[in-house]
């Protein structure tokens, strides 16, 4: 089965920045997502790492390490926009169509 | 531009009755899976489709089942309605090839049974 982690809340100030962290256990691997999620609305994709390193996406980078079961999602310059929910989805390389999803991080971005 | 459409967005269902949420695809995907999101629990898998007529279980199956009769289509049906059902259900699809792509998801169906 799969076990992933993510902190429940974090907050933070406009203009800011800050990390989400993601940890798993997974009986096989084949991808990790991050996915935001606004309050009433579906989830959107942001980003997809497979391999070790960090990926940069404007504002948002991805970084994954394979070896520590470790991801985290960092959000620059934040802005009030930002505040929603961060999923951490995992795929395992034993089934390669399904998802599996942290509970979710809600960031509130503050004035 | 909508991509993955569910039927209903808000609905309110009895207790022991059969309800039925529909989404609808245009993107040609052949994957689709229908989640439950209940808060502190994330969204957990109920049922997923790799293609027409096919299904499998996902990780919470009791006391839902599926229909998959066109490619675009997958209905999630609740045999009999119960309290414990009340949550937001998502639906999402992919493609079959290319292991970068995530799910594209529908806007949800917020399900409260009285």
């Amino acid at each position: 089965g799969q076990n992933i982690d993510q902190p429940t809340e974090m907050t933070a100030t406009e203009g800011a920045i800050v990390q989400i962290n993601c940890t798993y256990q997974t009986s096989g691997f084949n991808g990790l997502f991050w996915y935001q999620q606004h309050a009433g609305e579906a989830p959107t994709f942001l980003s997809y790492n497979v391999l070790d390193g960090l990926e940069e996406k404007g504002r948002f980078s991805s970084f994954l390490s394979r070896s520590k079961g470790y991801s985290y999602l960092l959000l620059k310059e934040l802005q009030m926009k930002d505040s929603a929910s961060y999923l951490c989805a995992v795929r395992a390389f034993s089934n390669d169509y399904k998802l599996s999803f942290g509970a979710g991080t809600t960031v509130t971005v503050r004035a | 531009d909508v991509k993955v459409t569910q039927s209903s967005r808000y609905l309110v269902k009895r207790t022991g009755e059969k309800v039925f949420l529909e989404c609808v695809q245009d993107m040609d995907h052949e994957n689709m899976f229908w989640y439950r999101q209940d808060p502190g629990l994330g969204l957990r898998l109920i049922y997923f489709s790799y293609d027409v007529k096919m299904k499998e279980k996902g990780d919470i199956p009791e006391g839902y089942s599926v229909s998959r009769e066109k490619k675009e289509r997958f209905s999630l049906i609740l045999e009999s309605a119960s309290t414990n059902q009340t949550s937001m259900y998502l639906c999402a699809s992919r493609p079959r090839q290319g292991a970068s792509y995530g799910y594209t998801f529908g806007s949800g169906t917020r399900l409260t049974v009285v």
